[in-house]
C-alpha cells in the first residue's frame, strides 16, 4: 500500500511566522504535489516536483516555497504566514509516467 | 484554463438506491479520469480510474466515460449511509502527471 504521511494533522501559527509542512512517501514515487483545499474553491495546486531538487509552480504559488532534497520528502514553506493561508494542506505523490495520485492525511493550518 | 465541473450538491438518495454523480471536462486531450471519495475532515481516497470509453465496474461502483461528450460519471449501486461523502472528479492534463480536480459533489445517503 502507498503511504503518504504529513508531519502534523493540526497546526496553529501566528501571522508572520515561518511555517514548515513536511510530507514523506514510502513508495519511491518521483512526483510529489502540494495542494490547498478551501470550501467552495476545491483543490488548488501550489507546487509540484518531479524529481529531487526539481520544482514547478502550480496555480497558486504566491507566498509559498518548496524544498525537495530527498526523493521521499517534499516540504512546503510559508515564508511569512498570513491569515489568508489558513487552509487544509494536502500532499500527494505519484510514480513517473502514472497520473494516479495518492494523498496524505492533510494538515489543517490555522494562522492567527 | 482547463476546467472540470461538478454539481456541488448535496445529492440526497435513500439507502439502497443508485447514486449518479456527473462530471464534465473542457480539455479534449485528457486521457485519464479519476474518482476520489473524501469524508469530512479527511483526505481524498482513490475509488476508481478509467481510461477508455464505456463502463468500468468495481463492486458497487461503475465509472462511465464518454470522451465525445466530455463527461465522466460515477454510479454507486445499493447506496449505503457510509457512502455519504464528497466525491471529487479529477482529469489529467496533457503535460506530465498533473490532475485538475472538480469542486466535488456532496452525496448524502439517508437510511
Amino acid at each position: 500500500d502507498v503511504k503518504v504521511t504529513q508531519s502534523s494533522r493540526y497546526l496553529v501559527k501566528r501571522t508572520g511566522e515561518k511555517v514548515f509542512l513536511e510530507c514523506v512517501q514510502d513508495m519511491d514515487h518521483e512526483n510529489m504535489f502540494w495542494y490547498r483545499q478551501d470550501p467552495g474553491l476545491g483543490l488548488r495546486l501550489i507546487y509540484f516536483s518531479y524529481d529531487v531538487k526539481m520544482k514547478e509552480k502550480g496555480d497558486i504559488p504566491e507566498g509559498y516555497s518548496v524544498s525537495r532534497e530527498k526523493k521521499e520528502r517534499f516540504s512546503l514553506i510559508l515564508e511569512s504566514a498570513s491569515t489568508n493561508q489558513t487552509s487544509m494542506y494536502l500532499c500527494a505523490s505519484s510514480s513517473f509516467g502514472a497520473d494516479t495520485q495518492y494523498f496524505g492525511p492533510g494538515t489543517r493550518l490555522t494562522v492567527l | 484554463q482547463k476546467e472540470v465541473e461538478q454539481n456541488s450538491g448535496p445529492l440526497s438518495v435513500p439507502e439502497g438506491a443508485i447514486a449518479s454523480l456527473n462530471c464534465t471536462y473542457s480539455d479534449r486531450g485528457s486521457q485519464s479520469f479519476f474518482w476520489y471519495r473524501q469524508y469530512s475532515g479527511k483526505s481524498p481516497e482513490l475509488i476508481m480510474f478509467i481510461y477508455s470509453n464505456g463502463d468500468k465496474e468495481d463492486g458497487r461502483f461503475t465509472a462511465q466515460l464518454n470522451k465525445a461528450s466530455q463527461y465522466v460519471s460515477l454510479l454507486i449501486r445499493d447506496s449505503q449511509p457510509s457512502d455519504s461523502a464528497t466525491y471529487l472528479c479529477a482529469v489529467n492534463q496533457d503535460a506530465g502527471n498533473m490532475l485538475t480536480f472538480g469542486g466535488g459533489t456532496r452525496l448524502m445517503v439517508k437510511p
